[in-house]
């Protein structure tokens, strides 16, 4: 399918090599984070979510860290691989009922 | 069904025409949201539907956008007399609670 995000952000990292992806959000109030990578022609999947009563949370291969005195969010990949490349976003429940989403950041590995 | 199924997944349309996009979200689930995405953009909000509440419609840019949910379960937007602005991907998801959504593939909707 056709690509969405050709202008947004891009990391480039080699294959093996760990990956952050940094979000910055803009409500003090919001109180759960979501990351979702997104694959060409395809909609948003869930990778890991984090409540604002935490400031990391572990998953398989990825963390997130949360930090809100800042309002600052980020991804790790640990050994990021060729199947990680795709658009990721991060999204903040700011109490309406439905999430807001970032603009995005592209992920390319090299291998 | 096993996922969020959205028709068609691709669509042309010349200006001024009216479309109608699906969304079928997985069975049980009583929240469905519909988001756009453009080139080069994040997710916009457009409307979110939750049991036989109101549905939240503060994220539909104009009057010429409209969905409705039928029967809490299938919906469809439609956008009347569409502009080439309306060009871009058009993303249902639904949920059992306000979290963890499960989004279907989109409908890319080009006006041409």
């Amino acid at each position: 399918g056709e690509s969405v995000g050709l202008h947004l952000p891009t990391l480039s990292v080699q294959e093996g090599d760990n990956s952050i992806i940094n979000c910055a959000y803009s409500n003090s109030a919001s109180d759960y984070f979501i990351w979702y990578k997104q694959e060409s022609g395809k909609g948003p999947q869930f990778i890991i979510d984090i409540r604002s009563n935490m400031d990391k949370r572990q998953g398989q291969r990825v963390t997130v860290l949360l930090n809100k005195t800042v309002k600052h969010l980020s991804l790790q990949i640990a050994a990021t691989q060729p199947g990680d490349s795709a658009v990721y976003f991060c999204a903040e429940n700011t109490g309406r009922r439905a999430l807001t989403f970032g603009s995005g950041t592209r992920l390319q590995v090299q291998p | 069904g096993a996922g969020v199924s959205q028709s068609p997944s691709n669509k042309v349309t010349e200006k001024g025409k009216d479309v109608e996009l699906r969304c079928d979200p997985i069975s049980g689930h009583t929240a469905l949201y519909w988001y756009r995405q453009s080139l080069g953009q994040g997710l916009e909000f457009l409307i979110y539907f939750q049991g036989n509440s109101a549905p939240d419609k503060s994220g539909l840019p104009s009057d010429r956008f409209s969905a409705e949910r039928t029967g809490g379960s299938v919906s469809t937007l439609t956008i009347q007399r569409t502009q080439q602005e309306d060009s871009a991907v058009y993303l249902c998801a639904s949920s059992l609670v306000a979290a963890g959504y499960t989004f279907g593939s989109g409908t890319r909707l080009t006006v041409v």
